[in-house]
Parts: structure tokens; sequence; C-alpha cells
């Protein structure tokens, strides 16, 4: 079965210090892994895409990783801000359909 | 410039109602999504268009549940009759052709609450 679990569900911490959030999957054929940065009220971003031969991708001070062999993704976030408390959703494309699964998403906040 | 506009933002109703969901795709994207986003399932994709045909309605919840896409720019998801269970926020999101790698935009949402 098709499947995306994120955890943990939630998380706080204080702003300026490190976090990591994680993925792990069961899709199959694999095609690519996105994570997404949804604030409240507003759509998904996308932050990153990995393809299978990839196993790190930076976006300022958000880089994943990915094991394609144990089928794990990570999302760290480094110094955080305020700003990042969002939900951070993890989304599995299967390759040959437009075919995504969604984690049900990892809510950060971020305190002063 | 713009991008995925959907109207309304927020909808309340009564049970039985008909309730009509818009999206405008941006500007040259010729793939659009509906998607449905609750606390316990999070997001499920409902239906895909591809160049204003639907491709894909699999994840269509029931046939109260209907999708057109009369032209290049404008989207309508209807929910008739609607009950409370179909509470939950509705995206549409839209990107350039079919391919695994391509990214979808998502725009703001519609929050769907009936009573």
């Amino acid at each position: 079965k098709n499947q995306v679990e994120q955890s943990p569900q939630s998380l706080i911490i204080l702003e300026g210090k490190n976090c990591t959030l994680q993925c792990n999957y069961t899709v199959s054929p694999f095609s690519n892994l996105r994570w997404y940065k949804q604030d409240t009220g507003r759509g998904p971003v996308s932050l990153t895409i990995m393809t299978f031969s990839e196993n790190t991708k930076s976006n300022g001070r958000y880089t994943a990783t990915l094991d394609a062999d144990t089928k794990q993704s990570s999302l760290h976030i480094t110094a955080s801000q305020l700003s990042d408390s969002a939900s951070y959703i993890c989304v599995v494309t299967r390759t040959g359909a437009n075919n995504l699964f969604f984690g049900t998403g990892t809510r950060l906040t971020v305190i002063p | 410039d713009a991008g995925v506009i959907q109207s309304p933002r927020h909808e309340v109703t009564e049970m039985g109602q008909e309730v009509t969901l818009r999206c405008k795709p941006i500007s040259g994207h010729n793939s659009l999504f509906w998607y449905r986003q609750t606390m316990m399932r999070g997001l499920e994709l409902l239906i895909y268009f591809n160049n204003n045909v639907p491709i894909d309605d699999s994840g269509m919840p029931e046939d109260r549940f209907s999708a057109k896409m009369p032209n290049a720019s404008f989207s309508t998801l209807k929910i008739q009759p609607s009950e409370p269970r179909d509470s939950a926020v509705y995206f549409c999101a839209s990107t350039i052709g079919l391919a695994d790698y391509n990214e979808q935009f998502f725009g703001p949402g519609t929050r769907l609450t009936v009573l």
C-alpha cells in the first residue's frame, strides 16, 4: 500500500534552534519527493524536490535529505525563525502517473 | 503576476444546499487539480484536468461531487447536496503539463463549513 508517514505530528521549538522533520514512505515506483511549507490559511508552497539520485537539496535554511534505499527523507531547519511556524508536508510522486501521495504534515511552532 | 485564484475564500452553508467552488489557474498552465484538506486525512486529490479534459476523478468521494473545466482559465467544483462531512478546505492547484517533476502551484483555498 502506498503511504507517506510524517513525524512528529507537531513540534514546538525556540527561535534560533534547529529542528529535523521526518518522512517515511512506501510509495513505489518512486519518482520524486517534495517538501511543502503551508502557512496558516494559505496553500502549500514547494520548498525542495528530490529525485531518486539526489540525496541532499538545500533552499536557504532548509535542507532536505533523501535515502531512497530506506525510503526515508528528512527536512532540517537551521536557525529557526518565527516565520518558520507552519505545517510541513511531505509529498511523494509515483512514477508513471501523476499520482501524488501526501503525508498529514508536521505542525511546527517557533516561539520567541 | 497573479497566482491561482479561488473563490469564495470562505463558505458557510446548510446541509442539503448546493455549493460551487471556483478556480482560475495561472495563465499558461494547462493542468488543474482539485484537493480537499482535513485535519484527519490531510490533503487528498479529488480530480485533475489536462487541457480542460478530466483525466482522473477517482478521488471524488461520491456522486454528490462534480467538477468542470469549460475553458483554460476556469474550473468549478460542485457539491450537491452538501453534507456536514464535506466541511474542509478545498484547494485548487495548477501546473504546466503532467510530468512528475512539475511543481504544482496552489491557490489560497476555500474553507467550506456545512452546518
